[in-house]
């Protein structure tokens, strides 16, 4: 069974500054994991994906993420946030053929 | 323009009624998905269709019926079974639906109860 826990329902940073958001994993199968953005009243568009290979993934706008197996983690960063970034953030993760498992959300507020 | 398109954007029912939800793809792909999302919850699967004429029921199916008789459309009827309707429902697709997928998520259609 696969399932994901995002750390923090909400995190509040200042434009310019980092952005971290923690997300752990838990997988029977060598897991494939995402990252997704949603802008208010909108769909889902993928940030970035780990599929195995290299494991500090580079995503769109300058995200990142880094896998760790020992950790069983899949955080999110930017280096410095924009004002455009604020967002709600879903990890989702998928092992084997069974459907998608999406975190609850990390709601990302950037202050000017 | 290739995409996921949904309609309508909100929609509004009364008690005891039938609304279908349109999901429509132009990418030719295989599998087409059905999301529910509430405040807090993140995103919960109704009904997953990996192939024309064949769906799965995913987590929260009760309530919930769909039909895949083309490959682009996959159209959501919310029943009047389903007693808290209320949501923000997402379409979603993916060339295939093995371990690689990426989903492509239309806008979204907000159903509101009257």
């Amino acid at each position: 069974a696969q399932s994901v826990t995002q750390l923090d329902s909400h995190v509040s940073v200042s434009e310019g500054t980092p952005v971290l958001l923690r997300c752990n994993y838990s997988s029977s199968y060598s897991p494939s994991l995402f990252w997704y953005v949603q802008h208010p009243n909108k769909g889902l568009q993928l940030l970035l994906k780990y599929t195995s290979a290299a494991t500090l993934v580079k995503g769109i706008n300058g995200f990142e993420a880094e896998f760790k197996k020992s950790e069983t983690s899949f955080h999110l960063t930017k280096p410095s946030a924009h004002m455009s970034d604020a967002a709600e953030y879903f990890c989702v993760v998928k092992g084997g053929n069974t459907p998608l498992v999406f975190g609850k959300g990390t709601r990302l507020s950037v202050i000017a | 323009d290739g995409g996921i398109t949904q309609s309508p954007k909100y929609l509004f029912r009364k008690e005891g009624q039938n609304v279908t939800l349109s999901c429509e793809q132009n990418l030719n792909h295989d599998a087409m998905y059905w999301y529910r999302q509430d405040p807090g919850q993140g995103l919960r699967l109704i009904y997953y269709s990996q192939i024309v004429n064949d769906f799965q029921k995913g987590d929260i199916a009760e309530g919930y019926s769909v039909s895949r008789e083309k490959k682009e459309s996959f159209p959501l009827t919310v029943t009047s079974a389903q007693k808290n309707p209320t949501a923000f429902y997402l379409c979603a697709s993916s060339p295939l639906a093995g371990v690689l997928e990426t989903q492509y998520f239309g806008p979204g259609t907000r159903l509101l109860v009257l």
